[in-house]
């Protein structure tokens, strides 16, 4: 079966910097995203890794390896507003994506 | 502006009554797609289109049936419901030149 795996949840400290990793095993793969989802909202586009190596946006950074089938997610000087859950997804063979149940990031002050 | 819109934003039904949930894009994206999203578990797709006139089943879709008559909107019917299907209901789209996915804001589903 397919299956993504991500931490439930996290807790880090404002100004800090927090890795979110993610662990895939799909048949097929055709590129990995990132998403944040604030709670009572939609998930909004972060990162898309298809290569090997680190995806470099702002505060926010996406790592992939392929041959581990492992990603991470790195997010620097964490803002308040950086509470939300992060949604790793796995494009397959079949082009559909795969969802992980999601990280919830909890920042305290 | 731009976008997806789905409605109702939330909706309380009985148990066995029929339920259309719609949505319409406006940025002339060739794919749509169905999720529903429950507590602890990840996004599941239900139904998706990859172009007008097309649909396809996704990793849950009993229950539920979709249509594509027009790029612009992709409705759900829940055809009969069932408590189980109380959920949030996200509709997506993406365009053939990125598998970059654009959601709607969500529809908040209690059957009872």
């Amino acid at each position: 079966g397919q299956n993504i795996d991500q931490p439930t949840e996290m807790t880090a400290t404002e100004g800090a910097i927090v890795q979110i990793n993610c662990t895939y095993q799909t048949s097929g793969f055709n590129g990995l995203f990132w998403y944040q989802q604030h709670a009572g909202e939609a998930p909004t586009f972060l990162s898309y890794n298809v290569l090997d190596g680190l995806e470099e946006k702002g505060r926010f950074s996406s790592f992939l390896s392929r041959s581990k089938g492992y990603s991470y997610l790195l997010l620097k000087e964490l803002q308040m507003k950086d509470s939300a859950s992060y949604l790793c997804a796995v494009l397959d063979s079949n082009y559909q994506l795969i969802w992980g149940a999601g990280t919830k990031l909890i920042i305290k002050p | 502006i731009a976008g997806i819109t789905q409605a109702p934003t939330s909706q309380i039904l009985a148990a066995g009554r029929r339920m259309t949930l719609r949505c319409t894009q406006d940025m002339r994206h060739n794919a749509m797609y169905w999720y529903r999203q429950d507590l602890g578990l990840g996004l599941r797709l239900i139904h998706y289109s990859n172009t007008a006139g097309t649909t396809g089943k996704g990793e849950v879709p009993d229950g539920y049936s979709v249509s594509r008559a027009n790029t612009d909107d992709f409705p759900l019917t829940l055809a009969s419901a069932v408590p189980s299907q109380t959920s949030v209901y996200f509709c997506a789209s993406s365009d053939s030149s990125s598998d970059e996915q654009f959601f709607g804001p969500g529809t908040r589903l209690t059957v009872l």
